[in-house]
Parts: C-alpha cells; structure tokens; sequence
C-alpha cells in the first residue's frame, strides 16, 4: 500500500538548471496538490489538480509548472531554479466524497539551490 | 481567504504532562479542520479532523482537539504525553466544505519537545 510516492528525497540544483519532481498516487484519488515547507512558514500551497487535465494555481506558483495527464501521477517542473526555490516540497493526494474528506502526503523532497 | 495561526511555536513539556497546542483561525465560510503530525524527516501524517457534528474530536496516538466556532479555535490537546511525541504539529483549514482537503491553508507549525 504506497499511498503517495515523491521522487527524489534529495536533490542539489545550479541556479539556473531545470528539474521535475515526481509525485504518483495508487489511491484513485481526484485531487491533487504541491506544497512548499520553509521554517516558521508552515505550508503552502503552489499548484493544485481536480483530476486529469484540470490544474490552477496555489498561493506561491510563480516559478512552477505542473500537469496532469494521467489521475495516478502530478509532476512540479522548476523552470529555471533560484536559491529562493530551496525547500522542502510535500505533494498530497486527497478524497473528497459524501462529506468525508482528507489529505495524504508523500515523505517529502528536500531541494537545494545554489 | 482562510488564516491560520498558531499561537506558540515552541512548547517544551515534561514527559507524563498535558499539553495544549493553540490554533486559531478566520474565515469567512464554513470549513473544515485538521491536526497534522510531522516526525522529524518524515511527511506529514493526520491526527484528527472536524468535519461536522460533535464538537471534540478524538483522534491517534491519545490526541483530542475541540472545535469552538465562537472562538475560531481547534486546540489539540493530550492527557499524558510521551517522549515518542516530540513531533511538529499543523494545524490546518480547508479552502472550503465544497473543495474539501484538497487546498488547505496551514499554521506556521508547533514544535513540541518532550522532556525526560
């Protein structure tokens, strides 16, 4: 029972390069979500999906792109990385039907810009 | 838009002790509320939620959180705690009872520290 898989733990970036973190759920859930984790700031929210095909943006999406072409998987694309961008990122999945409604997180990818 | 805060972000206990972790929050319809753990290096696992119906939420590991509209508040609070506790607490809301956990607006988080 995987729940939510991110791929990688860790990763070191340049400033400048590109990368995609990988986020695949096996719960057949609808929605969707990326977050960033920085002390003191608790999380927040970048990018969301409602199923396949449907994505729009959190509250810090400036920098990010996501897709979401099948409903197991939502990769987050770093266009060009900032040190500005390291962060622990935490995607979730989440079931939302007859009044019941929870969300369930990957163990998260540690990212470093510099 | 929804807020959350979290009152403290540090609370030392000592082993066996309550605690109560504060969490207030705003917004202008009704949502829904959650308590997450995080271990160290580990992703966030839930403690409990309110959706509707009784107001004290009982929840894992001997956790319990009453939710108090006129307050806005959902503090979580244990009898007796342990050093296996020692964990970062969220405290969470819902975008709204339409999106459900799907966009959820945090606190800035609690530390807790379990002493010996």
């Amino acid at each position: 029972n995987a729940g939510v898989t991110q791929t990688p733990k860790f990763q070191v970036l340049k400033t400048g390069q590109s990368m995609t973190l990988q986020c695949a759920q096996d719960m057949n859930h609808e929605y969707m979500s990326w977050y960033r984790q920085d002390p003191g700031m608790g999380l927040r929210l970048i990018h969301y999906s409602v199923g396949a095909g449907i994505t729009d943006q959190g509250e810090v999406p400036n920098g990010y792109n996501v897709s979401r072409s099948t409903t197991e998987d939502f990769p987050l694309r770093l266009l060009s990385a900032a040190p500005s961008q390291t962060s622990v990122y935490f995607c979730a999945s989440a079931n939302h039907r007859r009044g019941n409604t929870e969300a369930f997180f990957g163990q998260g990818t540690r990212l470093t810009v510099v | 838009a929804q807020s959350v805060t979290q009152l403290d972000s540090q609370v030392p206990v000592f082993e066996e002790a309550p605690v109560e972790l504060r969490c207030n929050y705003s917004s202008s319809v009704s949502v829904y509320l959650f308590w997450y753990v995080q271990y160290p290096n580990q992703g966030l696992q839930l403690l409990l939620k309110y959706l509707s119906g009784s107001t004290l939420v009982k929840g894992i590991n001997g956790f319990e959180a009453e939710f108090n509209k006129s307050q806005t508040s959902f503090h979580l609070r244990k009898p007796s705690v342990h050093i296996s506790d020692t964990a970062e607490y969220f405290c969470a809301v819902s975008g709204s009872m339409r999106e459900g956990a799907q966009k959820l607006v945090f606190g800035q988080g609690t530390r807790l520290t379990i002493n010996p």
